[in-house]
């Protein structure tokens, strides 16, 4: 079946605009999870969703980044005035269950903020 | 705090040659788990396997082999007989028992298998 889907795969952008970062989990998967990955690291947990709700937004780095998953399937991934920092590549990933189960991810999305 | 270290930033082999990861972990639960993902150049993390600490055994699959040891926390990853195909980005991650999806990954260890 389809794997998770992120769109786009990549993005460039001015310093201070806003963006959106689409992720289509994988059909049933009621846990959705936001990593971001910058070069040469391993990815970082920014938030995750269990159904429509935030269950843990912990990894947030301060407010310009909100996430929303309104109807419990398709998550995005929003930055308000976005800066040269956040440029990495934001990773979307799934599973069947918030404990038992094995992220799936996404290729991830590419932002570059110039 | 949990953390997660992987010493070897990059190994390079000819095809053929064993290779062995390595990964220590630090981590103040007594329940945990502990896992492993390949990123090829695609990008996509791919899934190999999850331990949880109550499990020490060691598995086997196919080419691969993990050797969790809780007395010097670590979690290495062998392959035999590497293969060109095998050429990827590793990372080591540590989970809380009960925050299953939410990892600290380490810094990962590029593996470049030559032939």
């Amino acid at each position: 079946g389809a794997g998770v889907s992120q769109t786009p795969s990549n993005k460039v952008t001015e310093k201070g605009k806003y963006v959106e970062l689409r992720c289509d989990p994988i059909s049933g998967h009621t846990a959705l999870y936001w990593y971001r990955q910058s070069l040469g690291q391993g990815p970082e947990f920014l938030i995750y969703f269990q159904g429509t709700g935030a269950a843990d937004d912990s990894g947030l780095p301060n407010d310009r980044f909100f996430a929303v998953r309104p109807e419990g399937s398709v998550s995005t991934l929003k930055i308000q005035r976005t800066e040269r920092g956040d440029s990495a590549v934001y990773l979307c990933a799934s599973s069947l269950q918030q404990y038992n189960s094995p992220l799936h991810f996404g290729n991830g999305t590419r932002l570059t903020v110039t | 705090a949990q953390k997660v270290t992987q010493a070897q930033t990059e190994i390079s082999v000819v095809e053929k040659e064993d290779v062995t990861l390595d990964c220590v972990y630090e981590t103040r639960d007594t329940t945990y788990y502990l896992f492993w993902y390949k990123q090829p150049p695609s990008g996509e993390l791919v899934f190999l396997i999850r331990r949880n600490s109550f499990d020490e055994q060691n598995e086997i699959s196919g080419r691969y082999s993990w050797n969790f040891q809780k007395s010097t926390s670590s979690f290495n990853f062998t392959i035999t007989a590497s293969q060109v195909v095998d050429s990827a980005v590793y990372f080591c991650a540590l989970s809380a028992y009960n925050q299953g999806g939410k990892l600290i990954f380490g810094q990962g260890t590029e593996l470049s298998v030559k032939p």
